[in-house]
């Protein structure tokens, strides 16, 4: 069991460029969230997604920040037009049910925008 | 604003010691999740306490819950320097489809 698979694992992007950031959950796993992490401070919740389905975006910056989770392959964080305060690390987790579950992370994507 | 918010920020202690973190959140919950990150990697969970739970024990570790001050603490005993890392509490709301929501981290340090 290979865990949730992020990827990159690093990513640099020039300011105006596109970042596309890729999460497979865990097998079993239906429910997908996206977090993001800036240094020394806690997550910060995006979005959360099931199948096809967004669940919960009120983390979601209103513009140039998508995210979705196809009937088949990863789940995909697209952000255009990046910015240097897209700089952070963004974390994936996965869990098999919403409620009484903890999540399993993973790696995450370091996205540098110069 | 987060819904939890650990304390202290930062916790330095010598190996062997004890280390407690608090928490404290502010709406109603279903359970409270601890996780611990090292540094420059991704989360790892490391217990669950449901909200009708006083108290949890795993290994090293051992959780309160105290649903009427809305507050939860972690306590690694007999620490290894190993245990150094940032420890994060979660809480899952009691309502509605939501996912956690973390709180800002201690960052325990143990000496060897």
């Amino acid at each position: 069991n290979a865990g949730v698979m992020q990827n990159p694992r690093h990513l640099v992007r020039r300011r105006g460029q596109e970042a596309r950031l890729r999460c497979s959950p865990m097998k079993g796993h239906s429910h997908v969230y996206w977090y993001r992490q800036l240094p020394e401070e806690g997550l910060k919740f995006m979005v959360y997604l099931q199948k096809e389905n967004i669940i919960d975006e009120s983390g979601m910056p209103k513009e140039r920040f998508s995210a979705e989770f196809p009937k088949e392959g990863p789940s995909i964080l697209r952000i255009q037009q990046v910015v240097r305060g897209d700089s952070a690390a963004y974390f994936c987790a996965s869990s098999p049910g919403q409620a009484d579950y903890g999540y399993t992370f993973g790696s995450g994507t370091r996205l540098t925008v110069v | 604003s987060q819904q939890g918010e650990e304390d202290p920020q930062a916790l330095s202690i010598q190996e062997g010691e004890n280390a407690t973190m608090n928490c404290s959140y502010k709406t109603s919950i279903n359970n409270l999740q601890w996780y611990r990150q090292n540094s420059g990697r991704g989360l790892v969970h490391l217990i669950l306490i449901r909200s009708n739970e006083r108290e949890k024990h795993s290994g090293r570790l051992r959780v309160t819950l105290d649903t009427s001050k809305k507050s939860s603490s972690l306590l690694i005993t007999a620490s290894r320097a190993a245990d150094t890392a940032s420890y994060f509490c979660a809480t899952a709301h009691d309502m509605g489809r939501r996912a956690l929501t973390f709180g800002s981290g201690t960052r325990l340090q143990v000496q060897p």
